[in-house]
């Protein structure tokens, strides 16, 4: 079975600068999640999606975080503009049904922004 | 407020040398408490979870029990390859989970 898909898995960018994240989670799997781990921290959730619907996005920095679960499948997470405190990495994790604590992480994807 | 501390937040240990980590939460209502593993470079690989007061799991040399207040994730004759971080979480009060900082196990050979 093939595990939580994510891309790009490093990235560097300039403050002000935009980037795009992307996750194909496991199949078959309703809920999506975007977390953000700054290095030493455990990962923080930012956004979580039942199908292609928004649970619980309240961590979310709106003024210039979004993401988007089309379909329900695939999922976006988008920066912009950057600042340097956004320098985490963001992992992507799916499970089969709500949230049951078991959840299927991704690699990550590393941003640095200077 | 619901909040998840980990100790110690790094240990060394020779192989073979047992050990227990800690994770100390605070939240109403435990729905759960979860342990991961987390290698380098990776992302948090499940490993327990653990319901109720008195409740033990184990996996390889790894048992992992819980109290009302605690879990405690023993570590039995390590190896090398029990070297990575290790987080635990519990749901909060919204139901997302809230993890604890980990601590950072280095067995050496």
């Amino acid at each position: 079975e093939a595990g939580v898909a994510q891309s790009p898995r490093y990235k560097i960018i300039e403050k002000r600068q935009s980037v795009a994240f992307w996750c194909n989670p496991i199949s078959g799997h309703a809920t999506l999640y975007w977390y953000q781990q700054i290095l030493g921290q455990g990962p923080k959730l930012l956004i979580q999606f039942q199908n292609n619907g928004v649970v619980d996005d309240s961590q979310l920095p709106k003024d210039r975080f979004s993401a988007e679960r089309l379909k329900g499948v695939d999922s976006t997470l988008k920066i912009q503009p950057a600042k340097l405190e956004d320098s985490a990495v963001y992992l992507c994790a799916s499970s089969p049904a709500g949230l049951t604590g078991e959840l299927f992480f991704g690699e990550g994807s590393r941003l640095t922004v200077l | 407020e619901d909040q998840v501390t980990q100790s110690p937040e790094a240990l060394r240990l020779q192989e073979g040398e047992s050990s227990s980590l800690n994770c100390s939460y605070t939240v109403s209502g435990l729905r759960g408490l979860f342990w991961y593993r987390q290698d380098p470079g990776k992302g948090p690989e499940f490993l327990f979870t653990l319901y109720s007061a008195g409740e033990e799991k184990e996996k390889e040399r790894l048992k992992a029990t819980l109290t009302k207040k605690e879990s405690f994730l023993h570590i039995t004759a390590p190896k090398p390859e029990d070297s990575a971080t290790y987080l635990c979480a519990v749901p909060g009060a919204t139901n997302k989970l809230i993890f604890g900082t980990g601590t950072l196990l280095a067995v050496q050979p």
